[in-house]
């Protein structure tokens, strides 16, 4: 079975720009998170969707939004990238039922 | 919110060393689970262990929920072991996962 996927594997954008990453869950899976881990720290949580609804929602700007699709999938939407948004942009997929979840290898994102 | 001491925060070991990491709460858990993300950033989940122990090959983990700590055990560690070991919890009564700072975990051939 195919576990987590996510793409682009690497991104550079510009400051300013508009960046969209995109996350596969494991088959079977109705929930996916969305996490950013930068350098030297852990991962930390920006949403949750689940059934295509919004469950969560970390501490992050406006800039910052997602969306779930019928087939499950989701993406990552951030506008007008700073700097700081350089990152590793983490997808964790799980049934939504509040078990064990699961991990993507990770976009990392380069803004310059 | 809860509070959590991961501990040690650095461990240089040699091949075939065993080692114990720690995490200590301030307050009750849900949903506990230990990864290790390895040098590529890739997450990669060890176990999802609430309470009590479970085992999987070299590693075994142990959660005493009632005195709020985690342990990770490594035996016989190999240098694939090396990376960043991460306790995580739910928070809020949902899905959200909050890490603790991390172990970074060198070993040496």
């Amino acid at each position: 079975d195919a576990g987590v996927t996510q793409s682009p594997t690497h991104l550079i954008k510009t400051r300013g720009q508009h960046v969209t990453l995109r996350c596969s869950p494991i088959s079977g899976h109705k929930s996916v998170s969305w996490y950013q881990q930068v350098l030297g720290q852990g991962p930390q949580f920006i949403f949750q969707y689940y059934e295509k609804e919004e469950r969560g929602r970390g501490n992050f700007p406006d800039r910052f939004s997602a969306r779930q699709f019928p087939n499950y999938s989701s993406e990552l939407n951030v506008n007008a990238l700073l700097l700081g948004d350089s990152a590793l942009y983490l997808c964790a997929s799980s049934t939504g039922e509040g078990y064990e979840q699961y991990f993507g290898p990770g976009t990392r994102l380069t803004v310059t | 919110g809860i509070q959590v001491e991961q501990s040690p925060p650095d461990l240089i070991l040699q091949e075939g060393a065993n080692s114990t990491l720690r995490c200590n709460f301030s307050d009750s858990v849900n949903n506990l689970q230990w990864f290790h993300q390895n040098p590529w950033g890739q997450l990669i989940n060890l176990f999802y262990i609430p309470s009590g122990t479970k085992q999987n090959g070299r590693l075994s983990a142990t959660t005493v929920a009632t005195e709020r700590y985690s342990l990770l055990y490594i035996s016989s560690s190999q240098t694939t072991d090396s990376g960043v070991y991460f306790c995580a919890w739910e928070a809020d009564g949902s899905e959200k996962l909050v890490f603790g700072k991390g172990t970074k975990l060198t070993v040496n051939p």
